[in-house]
């Protein structure tokens, strides 16, 4: 069983401040996501790395991808109150379409 | 219009009860997932279906059962429900290139 874990679970911070998030695991995947859930809504994507040791940036997001694909991480800077939510890794093994997620952090970024 | 639309949005029911959750797509995707979320255990697959003809078990699917009536529609029924099956239950589809998943807006549900 794969499986994914997500540091740390809850992060509350200060507007303009620098925050990042880990996804571990011992498992290598083929690809991995990150969704972004806000309260009673579904999970959106944000990205999807793909290759070991890749580097995605999406406005003030950094995401990238560890060179064994096992772990990712996901940098915010200067985190904004429209940045609270929670966020979701989640990866796909060689030629499996399922999606093993990380239980989540939940972030809140204080005015 | 959303792309993945659940019905009820929220349900309150009594244990024994049967229920089922509905899930429609509107992006022309083959496959098509149930998950739970739960507080703290992040989100966790109940069945997927493949294609219309496919049906697979996924993580923690006793006490669950689906229908894959059409290319477009996916249900979930909770045949005898139990409290312990209280929770959130998000409907998801994915498709080429990358197999994004596409959530519903979710179904808050609670068996007392």
């Amino acid at each position: 069983t794969q499986l994914l874990e997500q540091s740390p679970q809850f992060l509350s911070i200060q507007e303009g401040e620098n925050l990042t998030v880990y996804c571990n695991s011992s498992s290598v995947f083929s690809s991995l996501q990150w969704y972004r859930q806000e309260p009673g809504e579904g999970p959106v994507l944000l990205v999807t790395v793909v290759t070991g040791g890749e580097v995605k940036k999406l406005k003030r997001l950094t995401f990238q991808f560890g060179d064994a694909r096992k772990d990712s991480s996901l940098h915010i800077t200067a985190a904004q109150p429209g940045d609270t939510g929670l966020y979701l890794c989640a990866g796909a093994g060689a030629g499996s379409y399922q999606l093993t997620f990380g239980k989540g952090t939940k972030l809140s970024v204080i005015p | 219009d959303a792309d993945v639309t659940q019905t009820p949005r929220n349900r309150i029911t009594k244990t024994g009860k049967r229920i089922m959750l509905e899930c429609s797509q509107t992006k022309g995707h083959d496959r098509m997932y149930w998950y739970r979320q739960d507080p703290g255990l992040g989100l966790r697959l109940i069945y997927y279906s493949f294609d219309v003809k496919d049906i697979n078990k996924g993580e923690i699917s006793d006490g669950y059962s689906v229908s894959r009536q059409a290319q477009a529609k996916f249900s979930l029924s909770l045949e005898s429900a139990i409290p312990n099956q209280t929770a959130l239950y998000f409907c998801a589809t994915s498709g080429p290139p990358q197999e994004t998943q596409y959530f519903g807006p979710g179904t808050r549900l609670l068996v007392l």
